[in-house]
This record gives structure tokens, C-alpha cells and sequence, in this order.
């Protein structure tokens, strides 16, 4: 069974920095692209960035750029994402998943960041 | 990166079929097979629904259709059911990006 398990959300003041993990498992991850997707309260879905099956190649929305950077760890089959110089719009539940052709059928529970003083 | 418009809300009843479109550009949903749709109940994570403009994943009931002309994706629910009420997000390639629509609520009166 597909599993995907984000974690590291949290608390944090504006200016301040987070990483978040996915830990993978059920499918082989080094052959995956994976990306993350994050939703604001009440609000929609929005694409955050993307990274190929081994971290060579990797894609961000102009929201994120120069501030946030997706990696992982292939032999930890874990993915991340370093977000660094929050600001309260950052606030949203991210979610890690398996991108496949542009679609996502495998997505994570979620976590929540919150960014606020 | 602008997201793909669709409409806030419609509505349907029972055993009724509902269409919700999705317009974006030739960059985007115009431009490439990529069209993808989501299902989205409060509080869990999405639901793929159709992928590359008209597949339907396994599991997924076939009263679910997706089209698309030119730079128009759309979703079609048929025999609308209670269970169906949820949001729904269409997603595009966009090159080296994906762009999400705005999100359409659906109510089943």
C-alpha cells in the first residue's frame, strides 16, 4: 500500500524558517517524481514545486522561488522541503505526492504551517 | 503561473449530470494532454478523478467523464449522488509547472 506521511509542520514567526519531510513507502520511491502541493485556509489548492525520481531536476512556483528548495533523500525514501523567509501567506496545509505525467494519484495527509508572530 | 478559472459554485440534483469547466491558456491547458481533475472533501486530502484530459484512475466510478476543446478542460458527473458534494479542482502542465483552478464547490440540493 502507497503510503505517504508528511511531518514537520508547525508554528513559526515571519522571517523564520521550517522543513518539512515526507516519508515514503509501499511503492519505489527512487523512480518517482514527487512534488508538493500546498492549500491556504478556505482557500484552493496551489502547485508549490516539484523534483525528479534523483533530485537532479527540480521546479518551483514564482510564489517560492529563491526561498524555498524541494530535495530528498532517495535512501531514506524521504522527501523535503526547506522553506525558508515565511510570511504569513505561506500559512496552508502542504501536502507531498506522487507526480506522475502531471497528475497525482498517492497524496499525504497533509501538514499544517503556520506562520505568525 | 496565473490559475485556471472555474466557476465557484453549481449545483444539481439528484440523478441529474452537472458539467464544471475549466479555462486556462495554450500554454497550459491548451497546450498539452494534461488535464487533471480532483475531488476534494472537507478536511481530507484530494481524490484524483481524471488524468491526462479523459482517464479515469482505477476505482473511480465511470459517471466521472473529463473533455476538453481548445483551451477548455471540462468535468461531467452524471446520476449526480449525495457523495458526489465536494470540491473540484482541475490541475494542467504548464511546462515545467502545474497550475490549479480556482476550485468549484459542488451541492447536491
Amino acid at each position: 500500500e502507497v503510503q505517504l506521511v508528511e511531518s514537520g509542520g508547525g508554528l513559526v514567526q515571519p522571517g523564520g524558517s521550517l522543513r518539512l519531510s515526507c516519508a515514503a513507502s509501499g511503492f519505489t520511491f527512487s523512480s518517482n517524481w514527487m512534488h508538493w502541493v500546498r492549500q491556504g485556509p478556505g482557500k484552493g489548492l496551489v502547485w508549490v514545486s516539484r523534483i525528479n525520481n534523483d533530485g537532479s531536476s527540480t521546479s518551483y512556483a514564482d510564489s517560492v522561488k529563491g526561498r524555498f528548495t524541494i530535495s530528498r533523500d532517495n535512501a531514506k525514501n524521504t522527501l523535503y522541503l526547506q522553506m525558508n523567509s515565511l510570511t504569513a501567506e505561506d500559512t496552508a496545509v502542504y501536502y507531498c505526492a506522487i507526480y506522475n505525467s502531471g497528475s497525482s494519484e498517492y497524496w499525504g495527509q497533509g501538514t499544517l504551517v503556520t506562520v505568525s508572530s | 503561473q496565473s490559475a485556471l478559472t472555474q466557476p465557484a459554485s453549481v449545483s444539481g440534483s439528484p440523478g441529474q449530470s452537472i458539467t464544471i469547466s475549466c479555462t486556462g491558456t495554450s500554454s497550459d491547458v491548451g497546450g498539452y494532454n494534461l488535464v487533471s481533475w480532483y475531488q476534494q472533501h472537507p478536511g481530507k486530502a484530494p481524490k484524483l478523478m481524471i488524468y491526462e484530459d479523459k482517464k479515469r484512475p482505477s476505482g473511480v466510478s465511470n459517471r466521472f467523464s473529463g473533455s476538453k476543446s481548445g483551451n477548455t478542460a471540462s468535468l461531467t458527473i452524471s446520476g449526480l449522488q449525495a457523495e458526489d458534494e465536494a470540491d473540484y479542482y482541475c490541475c494542467s502542465y504548464a511546462g515545467s509547472s502545474l497550475v490549479f483552478g480556482g476550485g468549484t464547490e459542488l451541492t447536491v440540493l
